[in-house]
């Protein structure tokens, strides 16, 4: 089955210990991006990727790294957690803008 | 400022009735987005319009593209509770990232 794949679903965490959400893709797509969605706010981009290597950050990418070292996965990576990271993350990928964007199912991230 | 805005925010109505959600967008863009979201869950692609008077209909669903007036809609019609979500929509300029709407929260009362 295509899709998106997150681990974990949810997360609870402390303020500086480093975490990382995986992201994985069984679709070949070229491009995988992360979202952060939060009430009120709606989705923002947290960094994307067009390619292997190739990275870019999106609209809100302080606090958060990212890394494409194979074209399949996208892990992001919270080196210091603060409690304002708290939000619900989507990973995203896409083959073209013709087919749109497969979602992953969501990482619910609370740190306290 | 590059953004969408989407009409109305919120929308409660009784089965069996039809109603209209707008996206309008400031930016030239062929390519638009719509996405589905139940609470807590993913996100779900409804259509994807990639040409000015693109047309698409999904079950009670449709979708539609106005390039030349920035604006796509997305009709409900004779509403069933199942359809009650939140409904996104989403731009993808020449040159940007996907601009997304702040959603729709449709509510489909019995």
């Amino acid at each position: 089955e295509a899709q998106v794949t997150q681990n974990p679903r949810y997360l609870i965490t402390v303020t500086g210990k480093k975490l990382t959400v995986t992201c994985s893709q069984n679709m070949n797509h070229e491009y995988m991006s992360w979202y952060r969605q939060d009430p009120g706010l709606g989705l923002r981009q947290i960094y994307y990727s067009m390619n292997v290597e190739v990275t870019d950050k999106g609209d809100v990418p302080e606090g958060y790294k990212v890394s494409r070292k194979e074209k399949r996965n996208f892990p992001l990576i919270l080196e210091s957690p603060s409690p304002n990271q708290t939000s619900l993350y989507f990973c995203a990928s896409s083959t073209g803008v013709s087919y749109g964007y497969t979602f992953g199912s969501g990482t619910r991230l609370t740190v306290v | 400022e590059l953004k969408v805005e989407q009409n109305p925010l919120f929308l409660s109505m009784q089965e069996g009735k039809n109603y209209t959600i707008y996206c309008n967008y400031s930016t030239t863009s062929d390519r638009l987005y719509w996405y589905r979201q139940d609470p807590g869950k993913s996100l779900e692609s409804l259509f994807v319009l990639l040409s000015n008077g693109a047309v698409k209909q999904e079950g009670r669903l449709m979708a539609s593209l106005d390039t030349k007036a920035r604006l796509s809609t997305l009709h409900i019609t004779a509403a069933v509770h199942d359809l009650s979500a939140t409904y996104f929509c989403a731009v993808d300029p020449p040159g940007y990232q996907l601009i997304w709407g702040a959603g729709t929260k449709l509510i489909i009362k019995p």
